[in-house]
Parts: structure tokens; C-alpha cells; sequence
């Protein structure tokens, strides 16, 4: 079964540190993937999506994330973190059904 | 391009009541989907519209649930007789679905609380 998997629940960083998050997908064939980033009491707004082709993609505000089939993930990144990125951020996978599949999240916490 | 719209935003009810939730979508999107979000978890998959059309729906979607999508513009999420367990947000999202193969992104609303007392 098609399954998304963040293992990070709650992760802290300075401001202007660089940023990781990972994810994990689990789909027979290549999925579709992609990032939504969730303030409180918000919906989600996407940051990023891969498709097919490069497997660097780039996003909106600054981030980045790189599909790795070999290690079926796809790890969202921003080389230099604001207090304003401090947010809920969600992995998501669709397929051919086009429904998404989310992880639980990872929420961000942003030190000055 | 106005986003997906959704109301209300908050909504408290005793157990037991009716309630139903409004979705417009952005206005060239023809595919319509709805998400539950629980408190610490990812938005888990409802149901989805192509048009007007509902095409697949979630073991989630109990009896108690009813979507509907007249003439594919709008659409309304129903539950009735509300329990404690459907305390959520209720998240409407569309995508416009361009042809075979092109899956493009789903946008999101601001969701609707549901507040079970």
C-alpha cells in the first residue's frame, strides 16, 4: 500500500542554519511527490512538486528537495533558515488515483 | 485566481446535529477533493469529484458523510447525526486535471473546524 513516512516529528533549528527534512515514500511505481508547508489554524500552501525529470526540484520561499529512487525518499531543504519558516511542513504522495497520501508531519521551530 | 474557498471556518456543534460545509473551488479547477485533518496527523483523504461526478471514496467516509458536487462548481461536505470522533478540520482542495497522465497539483483551502461538544 502507498505510504509516506516523515520520521521527524518536531525538529528546532537557528535562524540561519541550514535545514533537512526528511521523507520517505513507499509506492510501486513512481509516485508523484510533494511538500506543503502549514501555518496553525491554516490549510496547506505547496512548496514543491516532482513529477518526472529532474531530480532536483526547486520550490517556492527558498526551498529545495531531491527524489532519491534508490533510497525512496524525497528530503525537502533551504540552505539558510528565517524565524518566518517556523511552520507544520507535510510530504505528500499521488498516484495514479490522484488522491494524496501525507505523512504525519514535521513541525519547525525557528530560535532566533 | 481567488483560491479555494471554504466555510465557515469554525463551526460548533452538540453531538448528535447536522452539519454541512461549503467548498468553492478556484474557478477553472474540474477536479475536487476533501480531506480530514486530526490534531497532529497529515489530512487523510475523503473524496474526490472529477466535475460533477464523485469518483472515489474513503472507508473513512461513513454513512454519516455525503458530498455532493451540483453542476461541478461548488461543493458541500454533510454529516449527520455528528459524533465526538468527528472533531476535525475539514480541508477542500481542487486541481485541474488537464489530460491523461497530467497529474497536476492540488490547492488548498483554509478548512473548516468542526467542534463536537
Amino acid at each position: 500500500a502507498q505510504s509516506v513516512t516523515q520520521p521527524d516529528i518536531h525538529i528546532t533549528v537557528s535562524e540561519g542554519a541550514s535545514l533537512e527534512l526528511r521523507c520517505n515514500y513507499s509506492y510501486g511505481a513512481t509516485p508523484y511527490l510533494f511538500w506543503y508547508v502549514q501555518s496553525p489554524g491554516q490549510g496547506l500552501q505547496l512548496l514543491l512538486k516532482y513529477f518526472s525529470g529532474d531530480t532536483l526540484v526547486q520550490g517556492i520561499k527558498g526551498f529545495e528537495a531531491e527524489f532519491k529512487r534508490s533510497q525512496s525518499s524525497f528530503n525537502l531543504r533551504k540552505p539558510s533558515v528565517h524565524w518566518s519558516d517556523a511552520a507544520e511542513y507535510f510530504c505528500a504522495s499521488g498516484g495514479a488515483t490522484n488522491k494524496l497520501i501525507f505523512g504525519t508531519g514535521t513541525l519547525l521551530a525557528v530560535q532566533p | 485566481d481567488t483560491g479555494v474557498s471554504q466555510n465557515p471556518r469554525h463551526k460548533i456543534t452538540k453531538r448528535g446535529q447536522n452539519v454541512t460545509f461549503r467548498c468553492d473551488p478556484i474557478s477553472e479547477h474540474n477536479r475536487l477533493y476533501w480531506y480530514r485533518q486530526t490534531l497532529g496527523q497529515g489530512p487523510e483523504f475523503l473524496t474526490y469529484f472529477q466535475n460533477e461526478a464523485q469518483l472515489e471514496k474513503s472507508r473513512l467516509l461513513s454513512d454519516r458523510f455525503s458530498a455532493e458536487r451540483p453542476k461541478g462548481s461548488f461543493s458541500t461536505l454533510e454529516i449527520q447525526r455528528t459524533e465526538q470522533g468527528d472533531s476535525a478540520m475539514y480541508l477542500c482542495a481542487s486541481s485541474l486535471r488537464a489530460g491523461t497522465g497530467d497529474n497536476q497539483p492540488q490547492h488548498f483551502g483554509d478548512g473548516t473546524r468542526l467542534s463536537i461538544l
